[in-house]
């Protein structure tokens, strides 16, 4: 799997957006990028998916360089309900099952 | 969205005895199911892949004869724990594929298990 690389944790402001970075330089050209989160003592959530266009849907944003090799989580207006781990995965070609790195802590402030 | 329960939540149990943990696909089915384990402060790990009709396929490393997986029906996948000890104290997480193709299907994750073995 392409190795991704996130921050460990990042802060923001309730009501403001939520700018998540994830580096993907090894991505291969149909290997799809994935975000999940995890609310403590929780299973994952799916949030977003994509492949080389931006993406939107009801809960975030996926902004994908041109080259690829890094792409851009965005919540709109984060809330408390937000506080959680995000992961960052590219998708292995022919490979369903998902490799989770680290991901990001992301703390929202009040 | 798609909803994939475990049962039970939560489970106790004393070393060397066996316990079950079920994953169900509520309002899906699913062929294939995997089984994640995560421990404290950790990222999720997969341990296997539980295919219907078939063997499951475990990754390196995991014992397939302690964690024995049937995938019973097509919204049913069980992994059961064997002669559990200590270091098996865990939280497991299932999860189902479900949507596009088998290269851009998004997996839903059940809510997960968490083990204490005393």
């Amino acid at each position: 799997d392409a190795k991704t690389t996130q921050p460990p944790s990042m802060d923001c402001a309730e009501g403001r957006a939520a700018n998540l970075p994830c580096n993907h330089s090894t991505i291969s050209g149909n290997e799809y990028v994935y975000w999940y989160r995890q609310i403590h003592s929780q299973g994952p959530q799916y949030i977003i998916h994509g492949l080389k266009n931006n993406e939107t849907n009801e809960m975030a944003s996926l902004i994908i360089t041109e080259d690829r090799k890094s792409s851009t989580l965005i919540l709109p207006h984060a809330t408390l309900r937000d506080t959680a781990v995000y992961y960052c995965i590219v998708r292995a070609t022919g490979r369903r099952a998902l490799t989770f790195g680290s991901g990001t802590r992301l703390q929202v402030q009040p | 969205g798609a909803v994939v329960s475990q049962h039970p939540s939560w489970v106790i149990c004393k070393s060397g005895t066996s316990v079950k943990i079920e994953c169900r696909s509520l309002d899906f089915q699913a062929t294939t199911m995997f089984w994640y384990r995560q421990f404290p402060k950790q990222s999720l790990m997969l341990m296997a892949t539980s295919n219907e009709g078939s063997k499951a396929t475990y990754e390196q490393g995991v014992e397939k004869d302690k964690f024995l997986i049937n995938h019973a029906s097509l919204t049913l996948s069980t992994l059961t724990v064997t002669s559990a000890h200590p270091e098996d104290s865990s939280f497991y997480i299932c999860s189902a594929p479900l949507g596009g193709t088998t290269r851009t299907d998004t997996q839903y994750f059940g809510p997960g298990t968490r083990l204490t073995v005393l």
